[in-house]
């Protein structure tokens, strides 16, 4: 089973709103990655969790603050978002740094 | 110059044809190679690990050129399912970070 959760699949939220993101592995994986994709472009490394603790932070704006209460899960909480962090937010795990990654579905953001 | 490179495409095939994308990276001290496949609005999926050995999947075949810095990714008799955007990717050497290419652009045609 490689299996990442993410809920919700979509969400729009005003700018003065606060929201969090989910993300879900039962696969005992110790690495958890927050990537930020816009259309027709890659995907763009915002955070990486390595055995619960931080370990990258790619100069991330405030406004998005990841957590990692166990691990099994990684939440992404948002307030004060822009019209321009509209994206496609997707988790990703891996059995360790370095390792390949599985990626959930992803969070589809609107803000308005 | 971007860490890892690829040509954008879009390249236009039809079903059966034989396609190759190459895909370069800056850093000498990369260690690990993916290449991942992603549809229209989903989310990137694994298709194959790189080694130095080269490996082959069924229709998939993914080469190393550690000398050159590129790996490459062939696709042998081409279906309409195929059609994606193809993902090469790169991870350094004591770094935890998956470093993406802009993907390639497949479409396959009948």
């Amino acid at each position: 089973d490689t299996e990442v959760t993410q809920t919700p699949k979509h969400l729009v939220m005003g700018m003065t709103n606060k929201k969090s993101l989910k993300c879900e592995q039962h696969m005992g994986h110790r690495a958890m990655y927050w990537y930020k994709q816009k259309a027709k472009k890659p995907p763009e490394l915002m955070f990486v969790y390595s055995y619960e603790k931080l370990s990258i932070n790619e100069s991330v704006p405030s406004r998005f603050s990841p957590e990692c209460p166990n691990s099994s899960l990684l939440n992404l909480h948002l307030h004060a978002l822009q019209p321009e962090d509209s994206a496609l937010y997707l988790c990703a795990s891996s059995q360790e740094r370095g390792l390949e990654a599985f990626f959930g579905q992803g969070t589809r953001l609107t803000v308005v | 110059r971007k860490e890892v490179e690829q040509d954008p495409g879009p390249f236009n095939v039809p079903e059966g044809a034989t396609v190759a994308f190459n895909c370069t990276y800056s850093n000498s001290a990369s260690q690990s190679f993916f290449w991942y496949r992603q549809d229209c609005r989903k989310e990137p999926k694994l298709l194959m690990s790189v080694y130095s050995s080269g490996n082959e999947d069924g229709r998939f075949t993914a080469q190393l050129n550690r000398a050159s810095q590129y790996i490459s990714l062939l696709i042998r008799d081409s279906k309409l399912s195929d059609s994606a955007t193809y993902l090469c990717v790169v991870i350094g050497f004591d770094t935890d970070k998956l470093i993406f290419g802009t993907g390639t652009r497949l479409q396959v045609f009948p």
